[in-house]
């Protein structure tokens, strides 16, 4: 059974551009989540979707965005990148129930590096 | 707000050294602490779940217990493959869904 992949890996950007990463679940799964996690703040949560739905939030600006496809896979988007925002993504899935389990599989993350 | 917290952030351990790392919480209804162990360069990888006060749960030579206010994680005889960065999660209880709020990680090297 595939894990969950993340795309692009690495990437470089400058101040003000924007990005987006991918996520493809594990087959079945259909709560896809997001983390930030950076050395100085450890992981914090970006946002989840289930069936195609933002069902929770973190406390990050407005710049991050994520959708959720009907075939699961999801994007987030960090628009007018910052300095701070360099970073290891992180998407994690987990199966295909209403309820939370708090079971995430993890993919191995997007660096995204912001010059 | 609920937080978590790791004690300690590093900890150096011979092979063989039995351990514990510590998990303390402030979350009003529980309603569940998860055990994830990250690899460098790697996603973290689930471990345990633990849902009530009492509760354990074991795998190889590690021992997840849970109190009302914290969680340890106890190394019976490690081996260097144990190395790794041992995270603890709580599930927020005031919304469905898997969002998890992450203490800062103990940082475990085992040397041969």
């Amino acid at each position: 059974k595939a894990g969950v992949t993340q795309t692009p890996r690495y990437l470089i950007k400058t101040r003000g551009q924007q990005v987006t990463l991918s996520c493809s679940p594990i087959s079945g799964h259909r709560s896809v989540s997001w983390y930030q996690q950076t050395p100085g703040q450890g992981l914090q949560f970006l946002f989840e979707y289930f069936s195609e739905t933002q069902r929770n939030k973190g406390n990050f600006p407005g710049r991050f965005s994520g959708r959720q496809f009907s075939n699961s896979r999801s994007e987030m988007n960090v628009s007018t990148l910052e300095l701070g925002d360099s970073a290891l993504y992180l998407c994690a899935s987990s199966s295909g129930t209403e309820w939370m389990t708090g079971e995430l599989f993890f993919g191995e993350g997007s660096r995204l590096t912001v010059l | 707000e609920d937080q978590v917290t790791q004690s300690p952030e590093a900890l150096r351990l011979q092979e063989g050294e039995s351990s514990s790392l510590n998990c303390s919480y402030t979350v009003s209804g529980l309603r569940g602490l998860f055990w994830y162990r990250q690899d460098p360069g790697k996603g973290p990888e689930f471990l345990f779940t633990l849902y009530s006060a009492g509760e354990e749960k074991e795998k190889e030579r590690l021992k997840a217990t849970l109190t009302k206010k914290e969680s340890f994680l106890h190394i019976t005889a490690p081996k260097p493959e144990d190395s790794a960065t041992y995270l603890c999660a709580v599930l927020d209880p005031n919304n469905a869904g898997n969002m998890l709020t992450f203490g800062g990680g103990t940082r475990l090297m085992v040397k041969p």
